[in-house]
């Protein structure tokens, strides 16, 4: 089973941020959080990834909470083309990627 | 050129019948995935290959069996197909089993068990 909570779902108008909770309160001190999305119709698309610290890439920010038993990604200005489904994961290493329902995003223009 | 590739795109069939879905990836990696994903959209692990060997075996029926002839390949075939498979299966490498190694995902194979 999945060791993340996050909402169903999400709206978003186009443009503007866009903050994608997930709550993961048993994480280790040594599992990895992952953002995946997946797009309609096609694979799992990775976003970003960190353990303790806040990472940005050129898709969107991860802001990792101090205790690890919450993160956020933020779209810093979300498109049409971010409408999909976010999936947050925690995982250790070597252990396979455990996918929840994630959270679908819509976003309208 | 495409990272992950599987094929057939889509594969309608019979109950009863065995087929196969084929993975190729280009990137040079170590490990790759199988992931099955149902009507609901779960997604789930099936089995991981790392150098050819099997690292991952979920709960899977052994009509399942998974086959890796290189390390760029890793196919599916299933036996007795039943209605249950049908399903979106979807193959993904990664450079290695390594805890903090991006996944990439192939297109996916749409199948329907008639």
């Amino acid at each position: 089973d999945a060791k993340t909570t996050q909402p169903n779902s999400m709206e978003s108008n186009e443009e503007e941020p866009v903050h994608l909770p997930c709550n993961h309160s048993t994480i280790s001190g040594t599992d990895y959080i992952h953002w995946y999305r997946q797009l309609p119709s096609q694979g799992p698309e990775y976003v970003i990834h960190g353990l303790t610290s806040n990472v940005n890439n050129r898709m969107a920010s991860l802001a990792i909470a101090e205790d690890r038993k919450s993160s956020t990604l933020i779209l810093h200005r979300a498109t049409l083309r971010d409408a999909a489904v976010y999936y947050c994961i925690t995982n250790q290493a070597g252990t396979a990627l455990i996918f929840g329902k994630g959270t679908t995003l819509s976003v309208s223009s | 050129d495409t990272a992950v590739s599987q094929t057939p795109k889509y594969l309608v069939t019979q109950m009863g019948n065995d087929k196969s879905i084929k993975c190729e990836q280009n990137l040079g990696h170590d490990t790759m995935y199988w992931y099955k994903q149902d009507s609901k959209k779960f997604l789930k692990i099936m089995f991981s290959y790392n150098n050819k060997e099997l690292i991952i075996n979920e709960t899977v029926p052994n009509r399942f069996s998974p086959k890796s002839p290189d390390k760029a390949h890793l196919n599916l075939h299933i036996n007795s197909l039943e209605l249950g498979d049908s399903a979106v299966y979807f193959c993904a490498s990664s450079r290695t089993s390594g805890g903090a190694e991006t996944q990439y995902f192939g297109p996916g194979t749409r199948l329907l068990v008639l």
